[in-house]
């Protein structure tokens, strides 16, 4: 099946920091969506993007269907950016999504 | 605006008991999922369904049962809990669309000890 790779594993940002979290995965994809778990557990869907670029205020998307690999950008990072962030596809077989590991993300006030 | 609604929240069992977790959206989502998240990992797949009487078995199926009777309801059933079925338990909805569809929307989990 599918293989996701996330990177990096950990991160600390000083509040105000910019950052870039990729997502790679190892063969074509029907769609891929990015999720923000917040410390209390919850699921928030970020973007639903399969390819080309997405932006939502300070978060952007970007995946690259062909190269296989998605990136998403936090711009002047806030202390509620802190949780786990995912990255999940779905393959041309169809429906069974696969997580990757995620991105734990800390930004310190 | 309830979306998905999970219950129970939290719940302990004993090994070989038996529950059902209980899932609902009221967002006409054809599409439901059940998936398992244990302690620092990615979520896994239990099972899916596309439509009314129609399922389907993802990732990890084994120890676990789902009927879909109506659109809004997806119950996921564990018949004989064992310890390795500790996990936090979260089901999720979308939109039919290519392959898997619209983005999913997910509930807020059920915490589940087995002890």
């Amino acid at each position: 099946g599918i293989q996701v790779e996330q990177s990096p594993p950990d991160l600390i940002l000083q509040e105000g920091a910019n950052s870039t979290l990729r997502c790679n995965f190892s063969d074509s994809v029907n769609n891929l969506q990015w999720f923000h778990q917040n410390p209390w557990g919850q699921l928030i869907n970020l973007f639903y993007i399969p390819s080309g670029t997405k932006q939502n205020g300070r978060l952007s998307a970007t995946t690259v269907a062909t190269e296989r690999y998605s990136l998403l950008y936090i711009s002047s990072s806030q202390t509620t950016d802190s949780g786990v962030y995912f990255c999940a596809v779905e393959g041309s077989m169809g429906f069974k999504t696969i997580f990757g590991a995620g991105t734990r993300l800390f930004v310190k006030a | 605006n309830a979306g998905v609604t999970q219950t129970p929240k939290f719940r302990i069992l004993k090994i070989g008991q038996s529950m059902t977790l209980q899932c609902t959206q009221d967002m006409n989502h054809n599409y439901m999922y059940w998936y398992r998240q244990d302690p620092g990992m990615g979520l896994k797949l239990i099972y899916y369904s596309v439509g009314a009487g129609i399922t389907d078995k993802g990732e990890v199926p084994n120890g676990y049962n789902v009927s879909r009777s109506t659109t809004e309801d997806f119950p996921l059933r564990l018949e004989l809990a064992a310890p390795s079925q500790t996990s936090v338990y979260f089901c999720a909805s979308s939109y039919p669309g290519q392959g898997a569809g619209q983005p999913q929307h997910f509930g807020d989990g059920t915490r589940l000890s087995i002890l």
